[in-house]
């Protein structure tokens, strides 16, 4: 069981806005940065946001992440088919260990 | 190009042992920390383990306290992780990321495609 909630599934039509919550503790999200990541079947993840907000290089900005308290949230606007994958929310603890949410499944309507 | 390539995955009876290596390219090996990440059947990202550039700090997930052990040797560019006493629930797709500087041991910027490790008799 993941310290880390985020809802199993997800949904959208394509051009629409979803939004992936993650709920933690005050020893993990509310104490440090969250990063979002993408996972595609049979590859390596992808890191979408990290520092809470940030965007790596060539990650669109229809990807964006915030945090408020012990909760944070990735939104998709502009959903696109190649959109569907698994999402995850990932922190660290300050029992010094790495959490990841149990995943959220996006599907594309 | 960052590359990171996992290898050592295998079936392996419970209680047996494995070493994973992973071969980093593309980037100054020494200079940043590594992590291990792993996926069940069916489950979701779990992090196992992550070391410091220097090998000084390493970290665990309790799954694998005291039964695994990270390592790297920045000559060679390759990150290790020992599996000893395996047990049915470290089968998984195991896989090693590289960490961003400066940032904490669940960011990370390159992951490699996984090695799969499957513990069963």
């Amino acid at each position: 069981q993941s310290v880390l909630t985020q809802p199993p599934s997800a949904s959208g039509t394509p051009g629409q806005r979803v939004t992936i919550s993650c709920s933690g503790s005050n020893s993990n999200i509310g104490s440090n940065i969250v990063n979002w990541y993408q996972h595609l079947p049979g590859t390596g993840p992808k890191l979408l946001i990290y520092n809470n907000h940030q965007r790596p290089s060539g990650v669109p900005d229809r990807f964006s992440g915030s945090k408020s308290g012990t909760s944070a949230s990735l939104a998709i606007s502009g959903l696109q088919s190649e959109d569907e994958a698994d999402y995850y929310c990932a922190t660290w603890d300050d029992s010094l260990n790495g959490s990841f949410g149990g995943g959220t499944k996006l599907t594309v309507l | 190009e960052v590359q990171l390539l996992e290898s050592g995955g295998a079936l392996v009876q419970p209680g047996g042992s494995l070493r994973l290596s992973c071969a980093a390219s593309g980037f100054t090996f020494a200079n940043y920390a590594m992590s291990w990440v792993r996926q069940a059947p069916g489950k979701g990202l779990e992090w196992v383990s992550g070391i410091s550039g220097s090998s000084y700090t390493t970290y665990y997930a309790d799954s694998v306290k005291g039964r695994s052990i990270i390592s790297r040797d920045n000559s060679r560019n390759t990150l290790y992780l020992q599996m000893n006493s395996l047990r049915a629930e470290d089968t998984a797709v195991y896989y090693c990321a590289k960490v961003i500087s400066d940032y904490n041991y669940v960011t990370f910027d390159y992951w490699g495609q996984g090695t799969l490790v499957t513990v069963s008799s």
